[in-house]
């Protein structure tokens, strides 16, 4: 079974607008974290953002936030006021925890999301 | 600066060749991460180790071999084995847990052709 779904294959959003990407995940572990991943067509991977199961507050960094739901199991990410430099592939990430969190665990990804931006 | 550094950027490989992959990071993580993608896919986990002399598989491990001798230094030999190896290798490392915020931190990418 997928751990990570992204169903969007690619989004399309018009400039200053703003778009959220969805993610949902599935997993039993109680201890665990989300990651959101930028993937310019250079292949770099670029940390986005992060949210652990047990932060109550939705993570902001600048004009991304995570819409986290956890008893829908889902990590969206929302993007606002696009620019034209937010064109690229998206990823969504789980690493899941051991006991206590203490645990590396696997980190596993999604299928991704390819974002355009239009002028 | 700190980061991980993979060599080579572009690989051929001809058939019936095991090649290896080199990843190193000056970053004192003690997790590494081997991630294969194909083209317009996801990441998919090859190999991981959350300490030295300590590796498991990961979702596609048939045809590959790591080692993890040293904590700066996770290679990938790609095996005859498999099939099926022309992909973009990125490798990542990341920090415990319980320091924080634990993003994965990757490499610029190995991209491997068979010829």
């Amino acid at each position: 079974a997928q751990k990570i779904t992204q169903t969007q294959p690619g989004m399309f959003v018009q400039e200053k607008e703003a778009v959220t990407l969805d993610c949902t995940y599935d997993t039993s572990d109680q201890s665990y974290g989300l990651f959101w991943y930028k993937q310019p067509s250079s292949g770099e991977m670029i940390f986005l953002i992060y949210q652990g199961s047990y932060d109550e507050q939705n993570a902001t960094e600048g004009r991304y936030s995570l819409n986290f739901q956890k008893a829908r199991k889902s990590a969206n990410l929302v993007i606002s006021a696009s620019q034209l430099g937010d064109s690229a592939m998206y990823f969504c990430a789980m690493r899941e925890g051991g006991a206590g969190g203490t645990s590396y665990g696997k980190l596993t990804f999604g299928q991704g999301t390819i974002l355009t931006v239009h002028p | 600066d700190g980061g991980i550094t993979q060599s080579p950027k572009y690989l051929f490989r001809k058939e019936g060749q095991n090649v290896t992959l080199s990843c190193e990071q000056n970053l004192n993580h003690d997790a590494m991460y081997w991630y294969r993608q194909d083209p317009g896919q996801g990441l998919r986990l090859i190999y991981y180790s959350q300490i030295v002399n300590d590796f498991q598989k990961g979702d596609i491990a048939e045809g590959y071999s790591v080692s993890r001798e040293k904590k700066e230094s996770f290679p990938l030999t790609v095996t005859s084995a498999q099939k099926n190896p022309t992909a973009f290798y990125l490798c990542a490392s990341s920090s415990p847990p319980r320091q924080g915020n634990t993003e994965a931190f990757f490499g610029q990418g190995t991209r491997l052709t068979v010829v």
